[in-house]
């Protein structure tokens, strides 16, 4: 079964300081990770998905598949980046997304 | 402005009452879906569709039920609410032209039974 593991509830990291927010994920065929993330009083939206291989607002995750992770990491971390994250897995043109329990990351000034 | 509405955002509500949690989306979307989720906790999937007449339940089971009888509605119905569906409920809607599996969230319904 599919499954979607962030073990760190809470994160805090001081401005600057690099940042990595853990994902482990379980499923047995090809899958397709995604990052969400929820900022105060908005909805959840997405970040960053592992098929295009870009850099959002600082953010990129590389899809390990040997580890089986997908582990969300930002070199210079900024108070904006104060946010609750989602990691979710889908299986390619599946109708579901698994997600995460989530992490709360705190940037301190 | 193409978006995804839920209504209300807040719901305080008795036990036994029927109650209904909107959600409406303007961005052409044939298929969507209704998570939930318990403070701490993971988003489940509870309802989904693929489009007009198009239900399917999702992982996590729900006493809930929904209909899709137009694209851009896709309302969740309680019978009689408990305590037990005391939760966040999140409405979200995607396009998986082109092979993206992006799904675009609604603010969330945070539903109260007492």
């Amino acid at each position: 079964a599919q499954r979607v593991t962030q073990p760190e509830k809470l994160l805090s990291v001081f401005k600057g300081a690099p940042v990595e927010l853990k994902c482990n994920y379980s499923y047995s065929g090809s899958p397709e990770l995604f990052w969400y993330v929820q900022y105060s009083r908005q909805r959840l939206q997405l970040l960053l998905r592992h098929i295009s291989r870009e850099s959002i607002k600082g953010f990129t995750a590389d899809l390990n598949k040997g580890e089986t992770s997908f582990h969300l990491k930002k070199p210079f971390a900024q108070e904006e980046d104060s946010a609750m994250y989602y990691c979710a897995l889908s299986q390619t043109g599946a109708n579901n997304l698994f997600f995460g329990t989530g992490t709360r990351l705190t940037v301190i000034p | 402005e193409a978006d995804i509405y839920q209504t209300p955002r807040y719901l305080v509500i008795g036990t036994g009452k029927k109650i209904t949690l909107e959600c409406s989306q303007t961005m052409g979307h044939d298929k969507m879906y209704w998570y939930q989720q318990d403070p701490g906790m993971e988003l489940h999937l509870i309802h989904y569709s693929y489009g007009v007449n198009s239900t399917e339940k999702g992982d996590l089971s729900s006493e809930s039920t929904v209909s899709r009888i137009r694209t851009e509605h896709f309302p969740l119905t309680l019978e009689s609410a408990r305590p037990s569906h005391t939760s966040q409920y999140l409405c979200a809607s995607s396009d998986p032209a082109g092979g993206r599996n992006e799904a675009f969230f609604g603010q969330g319904t945070r539903l109260t039974v007492v």
